[in-house]
């Protein structure tokens, strides 16, 4: 079956720290794959994507990795701060999948002082 | 720039009764989507569509029905509202196709009792 896997389990990191959050995923190929941020009774903001060509993708302190023979995304935070506490998701998107969305659970990040 | 306007922001059921869930864009996109998002569970795609007139069945539309009379607008119609059906609904818009963000609302917590 498809799955879409994030760590259930929250991350708690020290400030400063590098933030590193995965995503898996089972019986797709996806030709692109996208970062977004969700904090508490808000709708889900758009981060990074990167595509199925790309290894690596940097926006300021974010990163984005991309291993289609992995079947895996990891997502980093770097000079972690508490502003970056929220739960982030990722998404695929399929080829010929009419742009969908298809997300995974998130993964709560919680930065401490 | 209001983006994706969801309207209401909380609403309560009775088990049978009908409602409309209201999303309006106003960024010219011609993909839509209703996503629900039940508690530590990612978003499930119930119903997109790819321009005005065309709408598709997504990962969970049983119990939903959308229409697409215009560009900006999407309504969700819940017709016989079941306990099931509690969740918090998200309306997202994109551009065309390809690697294009989307944009969420910022959602409706409806509850049925």
């Amino acid at each position: 079956s498809q799955k879409i896997e994030q760590n259930s389990e929250a991350l708690n990191i020290q400030e400063g720290k590098t933030a590193t959050l995965t995503c898996n995923y089972t019986n797709y190929s996806p030709a692109y794959l996208q970062w977004y941020r969700q904090d508490p009774g808000r709708g889900p903001v758009f981060l990074l994507l990167i595509r199925e060509n790309e290894k690596e993708k940097r926006k300021e302190r974010l990163k984005v990795t991309f291993d289609t023979t992995l079947k895996q995304s990891l997502f980093h935070i770097t000079a972690s701060q508490p502003a970056d506490s929220a739960t982030y998701l990722c998404a695929l998107i399929l080829t010929g999948g009419g742009n969908k969305l298809t997300f995974g659970t998130g993964t709560q990040l919680k930065v401490e002082l | 720039n209001a983006g994706v306007t969801q309207t209401p922001k909380f609403r309560i059921l009775k088990i049978g009764q009908s409602m409309t869930l209201q999303c309006a864009q106003d960024m010219n996109h011609n993909y839509m989507y209703w996503y629900r998002q039940d508690p530590g569970m990612g978003l499930k795609l119930i119903y997109y569509s790819v321009g005005a007139g065309i709408t598709d069945k997504g990962e969970v539309p049983n119990g939903y029905n959308v229409s697409r009379s215009t560009t900006e607008d999407f309504p969700l119609r819940l017709e016989l509202a079941a306990p099931s059906q509690t969740s918090v609904y998200f309306c997202a818009s994109s551009n065309q196709q390809g690697a294009a963000e989307a944009f969420f609302g910022q959602g409706t917590r409806l509850t049925v009792v």
